[in-house]
């Protein structure tokens, strides 16, 4: 399979944490990464191999995830954490790379 | 410090050839790595175009594959994408990335740095 599936949006009160996820067959063979995506610019990745976090990303992003299904988890969130969120691998087979549809997080 | 930076007209107009370029620099892709093509239409998803390997070998959408062509130039240290017969949906904002590959039991693939996108405009 060749697709993987995001909530279209998540809302969570600045402060809480919220948990955003991601499903799909090929997550069995790859592992997700997670990009950031602000208005007018360029994703930027946040966790990849499922739970790594690239240098100058804040520690309250942590990524997780079993069998079919991948999370995104932003401890104590942020006004600026207010985003879209891509979760990404490849299929199955290795050639394609995948995307999810991406979810919209509302900070309240 | 690697950077990509895409080029290429703004404007198309439908039925025609859309050519883009990547440059890099701070990183050979003779060197290693896959070199990937991801697009945007406004307000929606990241939708990925296709991917070059350092050694040429190319990896298409297969909803874009017949009107796609990705090459590099190693000597210009730069990939471009060619995309023949344009629509009103070929609009969208046009991103290069480098994407790291690491196979094992569990694959880690992810891309680590991104052009800052440049839009393409489809109409007469």
């Amino acid at each position: 399979s060749s697709e993987l599936t995001q909530d279209p949006a998540v809302s969570v009160a600045l402060g809480q944490k919220v948990r955003i996820t991601c499903q799909g067959d090929s997550l069995r063979s790859y592992y997700a990464s997670w990009y950031q995506q602000k208005p007018g610019q360029a994703p930027v990745v946040v966790i990849y191999g499922q739970y790594n976090r690239p240098s100058g990303i804040p520690e309250r992003f942590s990524g997780s995830g079993s069998g079919n299904t991948a999370s995104l988890t932003i401890t104590g969130t942020q006004a600026e954490d207010e985003a879209d969120y891509y979760c990404h691998s490849r299929d199955s087979g290795g050639n394609h790379v995948v995307f999810g549809g991406g979810t919209k997080l509302t900070v309240l | 410090q690697v950077q990509l930076q895409e080029s290429g007209p703004g404007l198309v107009k439908p039925s025609e050839t859309l050519s883009l370029t990547c440059a890099v620099s701070g990183y050979s892709i003779s060197s290693g790595y896959y070199w990937g093509w991801i697009r945007q239409s406004p307000g929606k998803g990241l939708e990925w175009i296709g991917t070059i390997y350092h050694d040429g070998s190319t990896y298409y959408n297969p909803s874009l594959k017949s009107r796609l062509h990705i090459s590099v130039d190693k000597s210009k240290n730069q990939f471009s994408l060619n995309l023949t017969s344009l629509t009103a949906a070929d609009t969208a904002v046009y991103y290069c990335a480098r994407e790291s590959l690491v196979s094992g039991a569990t694959s880690v693939c992810y891309f680590d740095n991104w052009g800052r996108g440049t839009m393409v405009n489809v109409a007469s």
